[in-house]
């Protein structure tokens, strides 16, 4: 069955950099587009990035834009998401989910706490 | 940019109980790329509805989808104490994917 396993969230310091992974399986990852939604405590969903099946595209909400990096290895079956200069606004829980009609798989989710 | 609201924020309801959700879009949309989620406390968002109206497998039968243009519903025809969640509408046809806010579903 379709599996995504995420993990690299944990505590860190404002400022500091992040590597969120997303290990794929049971379908065939190299033909999926592939998201990142997080949830900040207590709030909604808030999509964060799209990358392509291949990687020649990406795509990143305003707000995060020139911070946030998604990437992907379909040699490993692993989606990335590299957070830059952290803010304590990007304490979430992070998903990735695959691409569909409807989003029809997440991973359980990794959470990032950013605090000094 | 898309803004998507979701009405109420919060439903207190009894088991066994129709109820009727709503999301409404600052502009008109497909509802080709419409979809409905249901999060239950601590656990990854599940995926109910797509193009408005299709249930994703597994998604029992009481749940139906409506709508077009701004204004889309999701109805419970009877609700099961499972069915007690938070949901949240989305448009998925392009970026930036916007999700509305939540409705929340509390046991009266």
């Amino acid at each position: 069955q379709v599996q995504l396993v995420e993990s690299g969230g944990g505590a860190v310091k404002p400022g500091r950099s992040l590597r969120l992974s997303c290990a794929a399986s049971g379908f065939t990852f190299n033909t999926s587009a592939m998201h990142w939604v997080r949830q900040a405590p207590g709030r909604g969903l808030e999509w964060m990035a799209l990358i392509w099946f291949d990687g020649s595209n990406k795509y990143y909400p305003e707000s995060v834009q020139g911070r946030f990096s998604i990437s992907r290895d379909n040699s490993r079956n692993t989606l990335y998401l590299h957070i830059n200069s952290l803010r304590a606004e990007d304490t979430a829980v992070y998903y990735c989910a695959r691409d569909g009609d409807g989003w029809t798989s997440w991973g359980q989710g990794t959470q990032v706490t950013v605090s000094s | 940019e898309i803004v998507l609201t979701q009405s109420p924020g919060t439903l207190s309801l009894s088991p066994g109980e129709r109820v009727t959700l709503s999301c409404r879009a600052s502009h008109s949309v497909s509802s080709t790329h419409l979809a409905w989620y249901q999060q239950q406390f601590g656990q990854s968002p599940r995926l109910l509805l797509y193009g408005a109206s299709n249930r994703a497998t597994g998604t029992p039968d009481r749940f139906s989808g409506s709508g077009s243009g701004t204004d889309f519903t999701l109805t419970i025809s009877r609700l099961e104490p499972e069915d007690f969640a938070v949901y949240y509408c989305q448009h998925y046809g392009r970026p930036p994917f916007p999700f509305g806010q939540g409705t929340r579903l509390e046991i009266k």
